[in-house]
């Protein structure tokens, strides 16, 4: 049963535009999110998080923003740019230093010239 | 810079073989992890260690277990390989006491069991 989950195994936009990726989540004692971002033949890197006690955490072209009532968090990027192609994964945890993680499937981001 | 590092990229292995898959860091990290990632599945968590000697079970550990007698050395042991363990297996570590993002992957190992 998996208590993250990413619907859009792809998405593509074109460079400039906004970028969302979505991920819902199911267990709702989950109060630690985190997106990382993986490139193929490397392993997958931290790219921002968020914590229950926010709904909108920004670090440059990156925002993650939560919906703790609709379990629901998206993460923008604005604007894209063909770099940020990647697979983007979603994770979940209890509290921000409990290393047991669950992972979303993940979703092929292409941003094309 | 963490490093975390996987001692094969690609491997193969029939039906019936012992397989190890060997991670080590270099950043004198308490806590080591195996996942393995499928289409569809994303990463799921088949063992992970708090300190050497220890092992806890994730959430697939069937099929598999693990060593940790060194630190910097967590091994994955695949006892008799089946073809259901075809997948991309990670190796990850990070710092006791901070926080999940200090979980750094390595490249990981693609394995294909005939």
């Amino acid at each position: 049963d998996q208590q993250v989950k990413q619907n859009s195994p792809s998405l593509s936009v074109q460079e400039g535009r906004i970028s969302i990726l979505n991920c819902d989540y199911t267990n709702s004692m989950f109060d630690y999110f985190l997106w990382y971002k993986k490139y193929p033949a490397e392993g997958p890197t931290f790219l921002i998080s968020i914590s229950s006690i926010k709904d909108k955490n920004e670090d440059g072209r990156f925002t993650v923003f939560l919906n703790k009532s609709a379990k629901h968090l998206s993460l923008h990027i604005v604007p894209s740019q063909p770099g940020d192609s990647a697979v983007y994964f979603c994770a979940a945890s209890e509290g921000s230093r409990n290393n047991d993680m669950r992972f979303g499937a993940g979703t092929r981001l292409t941003v094309k010239p | 810079d963490v490093k975390v590092t996987q001692s094969s990229r690609y491997l193969v292995k029939r039906t019936g073989e012992k397989v190890f898959l060997e991670c080590v860091q270099d950043m004198d990290h308490e806590n080591m992890f195996w996942y393995r990632q499928d289409p569809g599945l994303g990463l799921r968590l088949i063992y992970f260690s708090y300190d050497v000697k220890m092992k806890e079970k994730g959430d697939i550990p069937e099929g598999y277990s693990v060593s940790r007698e060194k630190k910097e050395r967590f091994s994955l042991i695949l006892e008799s390989a089946s073809t259901n363990q075809t997948s991309m297996y990670l190796c990850a570590s990070s710092l006791s006491g901070q926080g999940v993002e200090t979980q750094y992957f390595g490249p990981g190992t693609r394995l294909l069991v005939l």
